[in-house]
């Protein structure tokens, strides 16, 4: 069974702190993403990977940077957290040319930062 | 930029009754998703429609997928409890495979 895999299903940290989630694949995709989800706002893009140490800003990349060192693992970086930070965390992952597979996302972590 | 919208936000049915959910973009699509997560969980990929006018049957959903390419829906026949949970739709953004998400349509089903 395919799968991504976030490291953490709960987190609390504290304002300011250096946060990292983490995400695998094992599936040997090519794109990795990750988004943000929160109440009335569905899902926003804050930034992907086409490729091992690739990476591009999506909508909402402020507050946030990424490192992608091996194909399978993506992660996201909070450089200081902050209290409207808090949200649940969304990996996903697809092949870079399967135009009919969609993404496979991962359980999610939510953050909620004091 | 482009926009992906959904309506309604929120839908109440009762069991065996019927429900729609609409997309629309802002820009063409050269194709459209629809995803699927329940209460608790992550969206999961249903199907993807790429043709102008597709039409899609899965069991008691139909998906179908506008004849200008900036519109679908999503329509379940006789919902059950099993059908609840919020429903995606997501378009990709123009020589990308970064898809918008739209804001999604919760549906709850009434035993």
């Amino acid at each position: 069974d395919v799968k991504v895999t976030q490291s953490s299903r709960y987190l609390v940290k504290r304002t300011g702190e250096k946060v990292f989630l983490e995400c695998v694949q094992d599936m040997d995709h090519e794109n990795m993403f990750w988004y943000r989800q929160d109440p009335g706002l569905g899902l926003r893009l804050i930034y992907f990977s086409y490729d091992v140490k690739m990476k591009e800003k999506g909508d909402i990349p402020e507050g946030y940077s990424v490192s992608r060192e091996k194909k399978e693992r993506f992660s996201l970086i909070l450089e200081s957290a902050s209290t409207n930070q808090t949200s649940m965390y969304l990996c996903a992952s697809s092949p870079f040319r399967e135009l009919n597979y969609g993404y496979t996302f991962g359980s999610g972590t939510r953050l909620t930062v004091v | 930029g482009q926009q992906v919208m959904q309506i309604p936000q929120y839908q109440h049915v009762q069991e065996g009754e019927d429900f729609t959910t609409y997309c629309n973009s802002s820009t063409t699509l050269s194709n459209i998703q629809w995803y699927k997560q329940r209460p608790g969980g992550h969206p999961v990929f249903l199907i993807q429609l790429v043709k102008s006018g597709e039409v899609k049957k899965q069991k008691r959903l139909t998906f179908q997928f506008g004849e200008a390419k900036k519109n679908s829906s999503l329509h379940i026949t006789a919902t059950q409890t099993t059908d609840v949970g919020t429903y995606f739709c997501a378009g990709p953004t123009s020589g990308t495979y970064k898809y918008i998400f739209g804001t999604g349509t919760r549906l709850k089903v009434l035993a």
